[in-house]
């Protein structure tokens, strides 16, 4: 079993749609990313935290440290926001402060 | 600022050549990462480089090695490419460890034939 899941692997949805992504993780952890990768591009990180709810714009993303479990949320979508989304954890155990575990990323497709 | 630079972009390599991927960020950043990505499996932490002179094993680090140069500099080099190294390539950076945001560079798409 993975340590990072994501769900869902795909998403279709229709402009202006409300969108969510879902991580869990199973181990501790010192703080949760989420990434953007658009088709061919490059990788940016959206959002880092370890507590509570933070908001980019459209972006919204939660984590429940208690629960091991994270969302992120999209308002109001469009179809710029077609990209694969990237959950990471920064593990807070041992040797492994200093490296990223990341889920295998949510494929989302907003069409017009 | 140009933030994580990565060259070359494509390489194309046969089974056996060698080569050197080359990053550098210009952020100041003590820390420093190389993964691949192939699909269906998630970014894979290839070697990563928390400090200046320092450098340590990720993942799946067989088959490749890597230099920290200097603070600005982390090359990835790959003595005999295999097939199974056919992937995109990403370097990033970190002000110091994981928990801090990492920037990642444009990546470099290989294939060994």
């Amino acid at each position: 079993k993975n340590e990072v899941e994501q769900s869902p692997q795909n998403l279709t949805a229709q402009e202006g749609e409300f969108i969510t992504i879902n991580c869990s993780y199973s181990v501790g952890i010192s703080a949760l990313h989420w990434l953007q990768q658009h088709p061919g591009g490059g990788i940016v990180s959206l959002f880092m935290l370890s507590s509570g709810k933070k908001k980019h714009g459209r972006l919204i993303a939660t984590i429940n440290i208690q629960e091991k479990h994270s969302s992120l949320h999209i308002t109001a979508s469009h179809p710029r926001d077609s990209a694969v989304y990237i959950c990471a954890v920064s593990p807070n155990y041992g040797g492994a402060t200093n490296k990223l575990i990341f889920g295998t990323g949510t494929l989302l497709a907003v069409q017009p | 600022n140009a933030g994580v630079t990565q060259t070359p972009k494509f390489q194309v390599l046969k089974t056996g050549q060698s080569m050197t991927l080359q990053c550098a960020q210009d952020m100041n950043h003590n820390s420093m990462y190389w993964y691949r990505q192939d699909p269906g499996m998630g970014l894979r932490l290839i070697y990563y480089s928390a400090s200046e002179g320092t450098t340590d094993k990720g993942e799946v680090p067989n088959g490749y090695n890597v230099s920290r140069l200097n603070k600005r500099e982390f090359s990835l080099r790959l003595e005999s490419a295999a097939p199974s190294q056919t992937s995109v390539y990403f370097c990033a950076s970190s002000a110091r460890g994981s928990y801090n945001e990492q920037f990642f560079g444009p990546g470099t798409r290989l294939t060994v034939l």
